[in-house]
């Protein structure tokens, strides 16, 4: 597609099951982000992915939460044993990669997560 | 931590007149982002300011930016209802792997 594709769009889950959001980037971009949205406020950067460089984790806000990509293309965020407070929208950008401070993100439209 | 704090957090306007948020920061930037997001889900790019610019235009956006003051502005000229959004200001960590944004200002515009 021409975007970034996330799913699911909505998902609810009860407090302690897993869960995995999986994000689709733009074709051709190296460079991949998850953050988490908590309602009313901005957004927090929890992982970034380089081409087939480590990941810098150093957003993720515990061991609960990890998140993969092979190469270049998807990426899935799991969340295992589910909070309520892990309840956010969970959006996912791209970027051509390169010379990083210079990207412009193109971002999905989210996986809203709700824990009951 | 949160390196970009918008200002106002809520502006209410009328339809035709202009809109004017405003940014704060914390340590030194190559580039300042603003970003539009919609009902809470994807975000939009609207427009980059490089350091060394102090004014940028697109269309009926306008942005400033005050490295002396650590600080940004965006002005919507000319609102219509379909502005009608948040609005972030973003900057790259000092590692630059990733954009930290503010808690963004939400705009409502009335016809």
């Amino acid at each position: 597609g021409a975007g970034v594709s996330q799913s699911p769009s909505n998902k609810v889950t009860e407090k302690g099951k897993d869960v995995e959001l999986r994000c689709d980037p733009i074709s051709g971009h190296t460079a991949l982000y998850w953050y988490r949205q908590r309602l009313g406020q901005g957004l927090e950067f929890l992982i970034y992915f380089q081409g087939n460089s480590a990941p810098d984790k150093s957003g993720l806000p515990s061991d609960r939460f990890s998140a993969e990509r092979t190469g270049e293309s998807v990426s899935t965020l799991t969340i295992q044993r589910t909070q309520q407070e892990d309840s956010a929208v969970y959006l996912c950008a791209s970027t051509h990669g390169g010379i990083l401070a210079k990207n412009i993100q193109y971002f999905g439209a989210g996986t809203r997560l709700s824990v009951l | 931590s949160q390196q970009g704090e918008e200002d106002p957090q809520a502006l209410s306007i009328q339809e035709g007149e202009n809109a004017t948020m405003n940014c704060s920061y914390k340590t030194s930037i190559n580039n300042l982002q603003w970003y539009r997001q919609n009902s809470g889900r994807g975000l939009v790019h609207l427009i980059l300011i490089r350091s060394n610019e102090r004014e940028k235009h697109s269309g009926r956006l306008r942005v400033t930016l005050d490295t002396s003051k650590k600080s940004s502005s965006l002005l919507i000229t000319a609102s219509r209802a379909a502005d009608t959004a948040s609005y972030f200001c973003a900057t790259f960590n000092q590692a630059g792997t990733a954009l930290i944004f503010g808690k963004g200002t939400t705009l409502s515009v009335s016809s």
